[in-house]
């Protein structure tokens, strides 16, 4: 069974940083990419990063570029996102999403890990 | 960016009956190599995270019941619950997959019961 758990929400103030962490299980985890989603609280869903199998390929989302990085560690089969200069309007629930079919879409999620930025 | 308008942003239907919900992109994600509309619906209900329902705009996914249907080309999508069932009340999106790594989606439709 697949299954991908996230950790690492929490309270942070406007300018700080968190390290969300998301452990995967069931699945070839060196074998495919990685994502990261998010739903603000009462809102829709946005993408917000992937990364490849191999860390080849990183992509952002424009709202977070240059503030989040994502990385992998296939040994630990755990995908990480770091957030730094964190602003209010990143609060939201943040889920790991994985796409096997290697097709983009995602077939399977993590039950997410808030994370609320307030002074 | 593809942009995702649904529509409309929330439905009540009575039970046993059919509820219809509509998705637009703002350029085809017909992929003209393959025929292939580039195009996922997911499911979430309160509380939890979203659920895959369909993809190739009308693919249901492994273990979801037949009475959730997708349809449409191109630009315009639809997602049909026939027979909604109490279970069914969520909230409904859809998303392309056309453009990665730019990946983006509808707002959401909520489904509520009458």
């Amino acid at each position: 069974e697949v299954q991908l758990v996230e950790s690492g929400g929490g309270l942070v103030k406007p300018g700080g940083s968190l390290r969300l962490s998301c452990a995967a299980s069931g699945f070839t985890f060196s074998s495919h990419s990685m994502n990261w989603v998010r739903q603000a609280p009462g809102k829709g869903l946005e993408w917000v990063s992937s990364i490849s199998s191999s860390s080849g390929y990183i992509n952002y989302a424009a709202s977070v570029k240059g503030r989040f990085t994502v990385s992998r560690d296939n040994a630990k089969k755990s995908v990480y996102l770091q957030m730094n200069s964190l602003r209010a309007e990143d609060t939201a629930v943040y889920y790991c999403a994985a796409d096997l079919r290697l097709e983009a879409f995602f077939d399977h999620w993590g039950q997410g890990t808030l994370v609320t930025v307030s002074s | 960016d593809i942009v995702m308008t649904q529509s409309p942003d929330s439905l009540a239907v009575s039970l046993g009956e059919r509820a219809t919900i509509n998705c637009r992109s703002s350029q085809s994600v017909l992929h003209n190599s393959n025929n292939k509309n580039y195009l996922a619906w997911y499911q979430q209900k309160p509380g939890q995270p979203p659920k895959l329902l369909i993809y190739w705009a009308s693919t249901r996914e492994s273990g979801v019941p037949d009475r959730f249907s997708g349809s449409g080309s191109g630009t315009d999508f639809t997602l049909t619950i026939n027979s909604l069932q109490a279970e069914d009340v969520a909230v409904y999106y859809c998303q392309q997959y056309y453009s990665p790594p730019s990946l983006t989606f509808g707002g959401g439709t909520k489904v509520e019961i009458k």
